[in-house]
């Protein structure tokens, strides 16, 4: 069974930086490509990034919105996926799930997401 | 950025009815479209990809159309558990896009 737990939220002021890390299971984690998703409370899903497999050399893409603040890494010997947030804003208050991309390249399994608050 | 528009945002229904959700692309994307189901408090549940291919162990009262810029997920025997808010989202270009859901209620 696949499985995805992320870990690391809490809260943090803003200009402050946290790390959220995935543990997958279930899968050859070195595989697949994986994303991070957010939700900000009582609003709709909002894309923050990507990491390829190491076949494609683990390179990354961003949302704008988080690009140059947010890093996207992998440990595939640790089936592990991180987040690197810098420079937090109150904006980047949100659950964050990390998700697993599948055949086709559509997301097809999410973990239950940690939650991050920044507050001032 | 490619645009994604959902109508309606929320609509009242009963057990029983034909449910229709539209999702609208700014730009053409193909068949690039995915639906998610989301219950409070849980993470989306994946329902349709490629526009009309369903998940594996979803319920086939579930069915998803359209290609190009026009999409649409039908719900054709609403059950209890149907009761979410439902999102479409592209996967043709970066940023990968959402629209801004539709939430389903009990009339």
């Amino acid at each position: 069974e696949v499985q995805l737990v992320e870990s690391g939220g809490g809260l943090v002021q803003p200009g402050g930086s946290l790390r959220l890390s995935c543990a997958a299971s279930g899968f050859i984690s070195s595989d697949h490509y994986m994303d991070w998703v957010r939700q900000a409370p009582g609003k709709g899903l909002d894309w923050v990034g990507r990491i390829r497999n190491k076949r494609n050399s683990s390179t990354t893409e961003y949302a704008a919105s988080v690009k140059g603040r947010f890093t996207i890494s992998r440990d595939d010997s640790e089936n592990s996926l991180f987040l690197q947030m810098n420079s937090l804003k109150t904006e980047d208050t949100a659950v964050y799930y990390c998700v697993r991309v599948g055949a086709d390249y559509y997301l097809d399994h999410w973990g239950q997401g940690t939650l991050v608050t920044v507050f001032s | 950025d490619i645009q994604m528009t959902q109508s309606p945002s929320s609509l009242s229904a009963s057990v029983g009815d034909r449910v229709t959700i539209t999702c609208r692309a700014s730009q053409g994307i193909n068949k690039h479209l995915a639906w998610f189901q989301q219950k409070p408090g849980k993470a989306p549940k994946p329902l349709i990809y490629a526009a009309s291919t369903l998940q594996s162990g979803v319920p086939s009262r579930f069915s998803g159309s359209g290609s190009g810029t026009d999409f649409t997920l039908t719900i054709s025997s609403l059950q209890p558990e149907d009761f979410a808010t439902y999102y479409c989202q592209q996967r043709k270009d970066y940023p990968l896009t959402f629209g801004g859901g539709t939430k389903v209620e009990i009339k």
